[in-house]
């Protein structure tokens, strides 16, 4: 089956640890997007890929970084500069020319 | 920049009431506008689309027309189910096709 897939589904850490956080899609879509949700807030883009090796930042990219160095992985690591990172994680990616994006189950990261 | 407002919820209805969730837009030129479900726990998954001015998207009962002149996108559904429950997040897709931009979603409960 194709599909996004997030691992892992649950996560905790320590403050002050970096974090990283997988997301794998064999759809052999282009573009990946990283997204944080907060109850009441939506979804808010952290990082964007439209092609292997280049990504841009999002509206709240402070915090975290990404790599790209297959199309069909965006890893994301949350780092200890970010300052609040308790949260759900949403990967989605979607195709080139394609409007709709398509999105994994999620990880709900959390920091004590 | 652009932005999607849609109404706050909750939103309480009892099983095969009429379904009403407001969704605005703001945006320049012609982006693509889309209804997205999430169930609790779990990542997005896309309800409907459409790609221009008076489209009508439609999928499981639900539906909501692009409307250019009032910049609208409301979803409907005549008789919901308890199944329904989850919150649902209006997007746009920019004319550029660089950014997906979400709404704060509203979650809604049905009670049998």
């Amino acid at each position: 089956d194709g599909g996004i897939t997030q691992s892992p589904k649950y996560l905790f850490r320590k403050e002050g640890q970096n974090v990283t956080l997988s997301c794998e899609q064999n759809l052999n879509h282009d573009a990946m997007y990283w997204y944080r949700q907060d109850p009441g807030q939506g979804l808010r883009l952290i990082y964007y890929s439209q092609i292997v090796n280049d990504f841009q930042k999002g509206d709240i990219a402070e915090g975290y970084s990404v790599s790209r160095e297959k199309k069909e992985s965006f890893p994301l690591t949350v780092t200890s500069a970010q300052k609040n990172p308790t949260a759900f994680y949403l990967c989605a990616s979607s195709a080139r020319g394609g409007i709709e994006a398509f999105f994994g189950q999620g990880t709900r990261l959390t920091v004590v | 920049g652009d932005s999607v407002t849609q109404m706050e919820g909750p939103v309480t209805l009892s099983e095969e009431a009429f379904l009403t969730i407001n969704c605005t837009y703001t945006a320049t030129g012609y982006p693509s506008l889309f209804w997205y479900v999430q169930y609790p726990g779990e990542g997005l998954q896309l309800l409907l689309k459409a790609t221009k001015a008076d489209d009508k998207g439609s999928n499981k009962g639900f539906e909501a027309t692009y409307r250019k002149e009032t910049t609208s996108f409301h979803l409907e559904k005549g008789s919901v189910q308890v199944s329904d429950s989850a919150v649902y997040f209006c997007a746009l897709r920019n004319q550029a096709g660089t950014a997906l931009i979400f709404g704060k979603g509203t979650t809604l409960s049905v009670s049998s």
